[in-house]
């Protein structure tokens, strides 16, 4: 059963256009978290929110717990070249360990 | 500081064979991670282990054991390798700072089994 799905599986977009993806689940999550991962590398940490309704950005990218905290949002504006990378999302059911990671969606920009 | 290492990088076995992946962190933290990794696929928890000396099975242990070494180092083996069991193996490590963890990833090893 997977817990956590992720929205859209694969995404190709050209430089300077907006996205989001989705990360979505039926089980409500004390934090949820969005790493990105570069081909031949390991997942590195983008952000974490725990409040329900919380809205986190990072430059460009725009992060959103869902008020039920069993939803996520990432929002990249004028995305570039090197935003390209699967971006998982993982939620934690308490504030210790064993999270659950999506599938992933996979991001390509294209200059 | 290294981070989370692992060795190898890069590794292929025939179908029965035994080895085992090594994974050293050099951040002192307690809690260290196995996961799997296969294509269109997000991460699936092997084992864990939340401080030197316990270890807990994950999502998906079956073909592995693991042993926590020492603080640092977390090591996966597969006593008798299997086709199913091809992947790309990553390790982490994770600190707790105002109830939030943080996990920190390895680099991965590439498993091919033939």
């Amino acid at each position: 059963t997977q817990l956590l799905e992720q929205s859209p599986q694969f995404l190709s977009i050209q430089e300077g256009e907006n996205l989001t993806v989705y990360c979505n689940s039926s089980s409500v999550f004390s934090s949820l978290q969005w790493y990105r991962q570069e081909p031949g590398e390991g997942p590195v940490l983008l952000v974490t929110v725990v409040t329900g309704g919380e809205v986190k950005k990072l430059k460009r990218l725009t992060f959103q717990f869902g008020d039920a905290r069993k939803d996520s949002s990432l929002h990249i504006t004028a995305a570039q070249p090197g935003d390209t990378g699967l971006y998982l999302c993982a939620g934690a059911r308490t504030n210790a360990g064993k999270s659950t990671f999506g599938d992933g969606t996979t991001l390509t920009v294209k200059p | 500081n290294a981070g989370v290492t692992q060795t190898p990088k890069f590794q292929v076995l025939k179908t029965g064979q035994s080895m085992t992946l090594q994974c050293a962190q050099d951040m002192n933290h307690n809690s260290m991670y196995w996961y799997r990794q296969d294509p269109g696929m997000g991460l699936r928890l092997i084992y864990y282990s939340a401080s030197e000396g316990t270890t807990d099975k994950g999502e998906v242990p079956n073909g592995y054991n693991v042993s926590r070494l020492n603080k640092r180092e977390f090591s996966l083996r597969l006593e008798s390798a299997a086709p199913s069991q091809t992947s790309v193996y990553f390790c982490a490590s994770s600190r707790f700072s105002g109830g939030l963890e943080t996990q920190y990833f390895g680099p991965g090893t590439r498993l091919l089994v033939l």
